[in-house]
């Protein structure tokens, strides 16, 4: 099963909006609302942003919001702040094998 | 607040068994499925498995035939078993546990474990 494909990298300066994608297939992304999105800072555990495709934890920023089109799901973050360089990864519940996926991750640099 | 305390054995040779146990502080393994999730270093994240507060497992099928995830509600804790690692099973590996209304978004995650194997 592959994993979800995601950008290597985006950039953005303080102050803008960027947007990472996470394209799947059929079999997760385009037929299933069950994509999340985390961040993780170096040498730390991954931390939940975005669930069922646009839902935030409580305590979440609302500069972070997940939307999601066919088989790619997006996560956009406004107002850009230096706090937010990280690596994010996007994953889904995939039908085949009730297996989780999940995506290779993208760095953030926040100029 | 609930919050999962893991912990393992860090350096395993090749052949031997990676074990780790994930103990649950401050709630129950009750109404939910509980995962394991490995990240090798620079790389990006793989779901192992998952157990039920009752036991009943989902496993990655690329593990699955190495793989044992169990529970122990006496103890609130889960655990672990990879049979016969490789270098290839190098990583760190996370306990977590999702939200309540989303069995596939980890909510909640161990510290992690930096599991190295090598001769």
């Amino acid at each position: 099963q592959s994993a979800l494909t995601q950008p290597a990298s985006v950039s953005g300066s303080p102050g803008q909006s960027i947007t990472i994608s996470c394209t799947g297939t059929s079999s997760d992304v385009g037929n299933y609302n069950y994509v999340s999105w985390y961040q993780q800072h170096p040498g730390k555990a991954p931390k939940l942003m975005i669930y069922d495709v646009s839902y935030r934890p409580s305590g979440v920023s609302n500069r972070f919001s997940g939307s999601k089109s066919g088989n790619t799901a997006s996560l956009t973050i406004s107002g850009l702040q230096a706090e937010d360089e990280a690596d994010y990864f996007c994953s889904s519940y995939s039908s085949i094998s009730i297996l989780k996926l999940f995506g290779g991750g993208t760095k953030l640099t926040v100029l | 607040q609930v919050q999962l305390q893991q912990w393992g054995a860090g350096l395993l040779k090749p052949s031997e068994t990676l074990s780790l146990t994930c103990a649950v502080y401050g709630g129950s393994l009750s109404a939910y499925y509980w995962s394991w999730i490995r990240q090798p270093p620079g790389k990006g994240l793989e779901w192992i498995g998952e157990v039920s507060h009752s036991g009943s497992t989902n496993y990655n099928p690329s593990l699955k035939s190495r793989v044992t995830i169990s529970v122990d509600r006496s103890k609130n804790q889960f655990s672990l078993r990879l049979t016969s690692v490789t270098a290839a099973d190098t990583a760190a590996y996370y306990c977590a546990r999702p939200v309540r209304t989303s069995r596939d978004a980890f909510e909640i995650w161990g510290q992690g474990t930096m599991v190295t194997v090598s001769s």
